[in-house]
């Protein structure tokens, strides 16, 4: 049973430019969202995808943004990246029917900018 | 949205000991979530425990629904328990899920 994948699993990056970062979720899960984790502190929401639509949002700017393929795969893309930017980016992925919204990590993708 | 507090923030044990972390959460949920997280950063599904009592080996966890919160019992602390675990809930209300800040767990041997 293939577990949550992410990649790359670490990238140095200077401000200004733009990243994608990508997901895959645990077989059979269909539901995938993103969360961002600074040092020393508990993840934060970014966003939720479920057929290929965002469904929720948390308080992040609109540099980020995201996608869902068809196989349920996600991409996480941050544009103008700025300092503050450097963090543990974190997929998780869940099945929607159940309504419990279990939810399974990957292992993360540590951004550095520069 | 809803607010998660865990206590206590840092806790220090000798191998062998037993532990209780603590998650209070301020309206009602159903869904919540224990994670153990290790030094790589890996976040380890603990427990799915929206109401009720679950064990697991040397891990158990009881949720209180109506009195709003959790309980993450450890006992006979390894070495290899050492780590931050968090707490998560399901926002009903925001649809999405809140962590606490976490408990960092030192285990001494």
């Amino acid at each position: 049973d293939a577990g949550v994948t992410q990649s790359p699993t670490h990238l140095i990056k200077t401000r200004g430019q733009q990243v994608t970062l990508r997901c895959s979720p645990k077989s059979g899960h269909d539901t995938v969202s993103w969360y961002q984790q600074a040092l020393g502190q508990g993840p934060q929401f970014i966003f939720q995808y479920y057929e290929e639509e965002e469904r929720q949002r948390g308080n992040f700017p609109d540099r980020f943004s995201g996608h869902q393929f068809p196989n349920y795969s996600s991409e996480l893309n941050v544009n103008a990246l700025l300092l503050g930017d450097s963090a543990l980016y974190l997929c998780a992925s869940s099945l929607a029917w159940t309504g419990a919204y279990e939810q399974y990590f990957g292992p993360g993708t540590r951004l550095t900018v520069t | 949205g809803i607010q998660v507090e865990q206590s206590p923030p840092d806790l220090i044990l000798q191998e062998g000991a037993n532990s209780t972390l603590r998650c209070n959460f301020s309206d009602s949920v159903n869904n919540l979530q224990w994670f153990h997280q290790n030094p790589w950063g890996q976040l380890i599904n603990l427990f799915y425990i929206p109401s009720g009592t679950k064990q697991n080996g040397r891990l158990s966890a009881t949720t209180v629904a109506t009195e709003r919160y959790s309980l993450l019992y450890i006992s006979s602390s390894q070495t290899t328990d050492s780590g931050v675990y968090f707490c998560a809930v399901f926002d009903n209300y925001g649809q999405n899920f809140v962590f606490g800040p976490g408990t960092r767990l030192s285990v001494l041997p």
